[in-house]
């Protein structure tokens, strides 16, 4: 597609509950960064995939948290026993071979309840 | 302290204005700069892009980047209603590397 797709727009959870946020990145391009967007803050990184390979996973908040990119192309971040301090829009980013310009998704916006 | 600081706002211009918005960081090793828009329940929008230090141009957009000063701009020239948004800056040190932003400023311009 022309840009970063993610699904579900929306997911509301029970605490407790698992969920899979899915992204599908723009063609071609080989890195994809999960981010956490608080209310009123700026986007926060949890991991950075360069083709299938998880390179830094250093902001992910808990071992509850799990992403994966198996074939380069679409990734999945699960979050298992979801808490209510998960609640916050997720949103992913890629960016092409030649810069580090990243272009985002529209994010999936997770409450849980 | 945080990697990259900037005032929330919230920010309100009247059309026509002229409007300045910045961020500052710690980090030296920055160089590679990014200002993105964001509307309410939407994803950030790539407006401009700086590799190292000085000016880009872009339309009603100037983006500037001081490393020596560790201190980056964003001018709007003639706002306009449409460009009522929050705004995010955000850097990094190395292609691949993580982007750091800013907390963002909520700006209203009032036709």
């Amino acid at each position: 597609g022309a840009g970063v797709s993610q699904s579900p727009r929306y997911k509301v959870a029970k605490r407790g509950q698992d969920v899979a946020l899915r992204c599908d990145p723009i063609s071609g391009h080989v890195s994809l960064f999960w981010y956490q967007q608080a209310l009123g803050q700026g986007p926060e990184f949890l991991t950075y995939f360069q083709n299938e390979a998880q390179l830094d996973k250093s902001g992910l908040p808990s071992d509850r948290f799990f992403a994966e990119r198996p074939e380069g192309s679409v990734s999945t971040l699960k979050i298992q026993r979801t808490q209510q301090e998960d609640s916050a829009v997720y949103l992913c980013a890629t960016c092409g071979t030649e810069n580090t310009e990243a272009f985002f998704g529209q994010g999936t916006r997770l409450t849980v309840v | 302290q945080k990697e990259v600081e900037q005032d929330p706002g919230p920010l309100s211009v009247p059309e026509g204005a002229i409007v300045s918005l910045n961020c500052t960081y710690s980090n030296s090793a920055f160089q590679y700069f990014m200002w993105y828009r964001q509307y309410s329940r939407k994803g950030p929008e790539l407006l401009m892009y700086t590799y190292s230090s000085g000016n880009k141009e872009d339309g009603r957009f100037t983006a500037q980047v001081d490393k020596s000063s560790k201190y980056i701009s964003l001018f709007i020239r003639d706002s306009q209603p449409s460009d009522s948004a929050t705004y995010l800056c955000a850097m990094s040190a190395d292609t691949g590397n993580q982007f750091y932003f800013g907390t963002g400023t909520s700006l209203t311009v009032i036709p």
